[in-house]
């Protein structure tokens, strides 16, 4: 079946301007997770969706970074007046249903700010 | 609070020679433990899961684990690299005291001499 994929693969931008990231998890799955991937390092916990709600965003790093995922399944990871230190990979993980631990990860959207 | 250590940065091995890449954990409650690679430019790919059951984990091509919770250990083990192994790797750990958020080690580069 299809995974989990993220849209676009690469996103370019200028500093200050405003950026929208897409995730569509595996069909079916309840609890969706956004991480960071900084160059040469382990992803990083950005914010975790039980259904259509956050049930924990302490992983975002300032107010500048906000998620949605309005009716339970597609999420939109959004940025506002980026700054050149967001550069990273932002990865999208599904899995089943809150308590189970396995996620399953998308191919990633590399950002870069000029 | 859960982290990992993953106490080698860099690992180089001939192919056909055995592969042990060292992964340290630390877990207040009973943790899940996982070994994700990811190649160049891919997304994260699961190799195996230790949840609680056996302490030996067997995993997708060829690779093994073995949980030792007196040494708080979780290393990955191959016995004869192949070409293709050349990758990234990470150690995650979960518990459900956070919502099974994952927290990955910085990561292990494989290369693979000929």
């Amino acid at each position: 079946g299809a995974g989990v994929s993220q849209t676009p693969s690469n996103k370019v931008t200028e500093k200050g301007k405003y950026v929208e990231l897409r995730c569509d998890p595996i069909s079916g799955h309840t609890a969706l997770y956004w991480y960071r991937q900084s160059l040469g390092q382990g992803p990083e916990f950005l914010i975790y969706f039980q259904g259509t709600g956050a049930a924990d965003d302490s992983g975002l790093p300032n107010d500048r970074f906000f998620a949605v995922r309005p009716e339970g399944s597609v999420s939109t990871l959004k940025i506002q007046r980026t700054e050149r230190g967001d550069s990273a990979v932002y990865l999208c993980a599904s899995s089943p249903a809150r308590g189970t631990d396995t996620q399953y990860f998308g191919p990633g959207t590399r950002l870069t700010v000029l | 609070a859960q982290s990992v250590t993953q106490l080698d940065s860099h690992v180089s091995v001939s192919e056909g020679t055995p592969v042990l890449l060292r992964c340290n954990y630390s877990s207040s409650y009973s943790p899940s433990l996982f070994w994700y690679v990811q190649h160049p430019n891919k997304g994260l790919q699961l190799l195996l899961k230790y949840t609680s059951a056996a302490t030996l984990v067997k995993g997708i091509n060829g690779f093994e684990a073995e949980f030792k919770k007196s040494e708080t250990s979780f290393h990955l083990t191959k016995p004869s690299a192949h070409m293709s192994d050349a990758a990234e790797y990470f150690c995650v750990v979960s518990d459900w005291s956070n919502d099974y958020k994952l927290s990955f080690g910085a990561g292990t580069t494989v290369t693979v001499r000929a």
